[in-house]
């Protein structure tokens, strides 16, 4: 079956602007999960969807990012005024279920910003 | 806080060779798991094997086998055979066991491995 897919796969934007970045994870995956990599660094957590609520924002660095899944599938991150510093891989995951035993997340390719 | 540590940044093998990665990991958790994902220039981050803190004995999958020493907070990845398809970044990461909740994980920084002919 189709695996997580991410779009863009990459997104060049200015300083200050508004920019949106959609997952579509594995059919039938309830969790997903949105991580951010900066380069030279392993992927840090950003926020987690167990169906269409937030239900652990922690890694969410400021206000200016804010993400959603309004049907319990597709989900968009979103950030707001952007900054240079934002620059970095995003990469989203799924997986069939939060509990232990289908605990392996599968990542989709990733969407590369970078803020000019 | 969970955290793991790779020491080794970059190592290389020669094809059809062994190598070991190393990763270490400090948490007060009891029951968690770890992997080994492979991240290759196309950026898609694959699973390659993962364990269950809880199991004694260690992970295979193919050429690719851990050593996990739970009371030293090891977990290490060996590779025999060494193929040039191999070569990527490998990332250690710690997942938490959360009834319901967030299982997060809590990656390393990579080791990049380099098999050359």
């Amino acid at each position: 079956g189709a695996g997580v897919s991410q779009t863009p796969s990459n997104k060049v934007t200015e300083k200050g602007k508004y920019v949106e970045l959609r997952c579509d994870p594995i059919s039938g995956h309830t969790a997903l999960y949105w991580y951010r990599q900066s380069l030279g660094q392993g992927p840090e957590f950003l926020i987690y969807f167990q169906g269409t609520g937030a239900a652990d924002d922690s890694g969410l660095p400021n206000d200016r990012f804010f993400a959603v899944r309004p049907e319990g599938s597709v989900s968009t991150l979103k950030i707001q005024r952007t900054e240079r510093g934002d620059s970095a891989v995003y990469l989203c995951a799924s997986s069939l279920t939060p509990t232990a035993r289908f605990a392996t997340q599968y990542f989709g390719p990733g969407t590369r910003l970078t803020v000019l | 806080a969970q955290t793991v540590t790779q020491s080794q940044p970059e190592m290389s093998v020669q094809e059809a060779e062994t190598v070991t990665l190393s990763c270490t990991y400090d948490t007060s958790e009891n029951n968690y798991y770890l992997f080994w994902y492979k991240q290759p220039p196309s950026r898609q981050m694959i699973l390659v094997i993962r364990q269950e803190a809880y199991k004694q004995q260690n992970a295979t999958e193919n050429r690719f086998s851990v050593n996990f020493q739970k009371a030293a907070k090891s977990f290490s990845l060996k590779i025999s055979d060494s193929q040039l398809g191999d070569t990527a970044m490998y990332f250690c990461a710690f997942m938490k066991h959360a009834w319901g909740g967030s299982e997060k994980l809590v990656f390393g920084k990579g080791t990049k491995l380099t098999v050359n002919p």
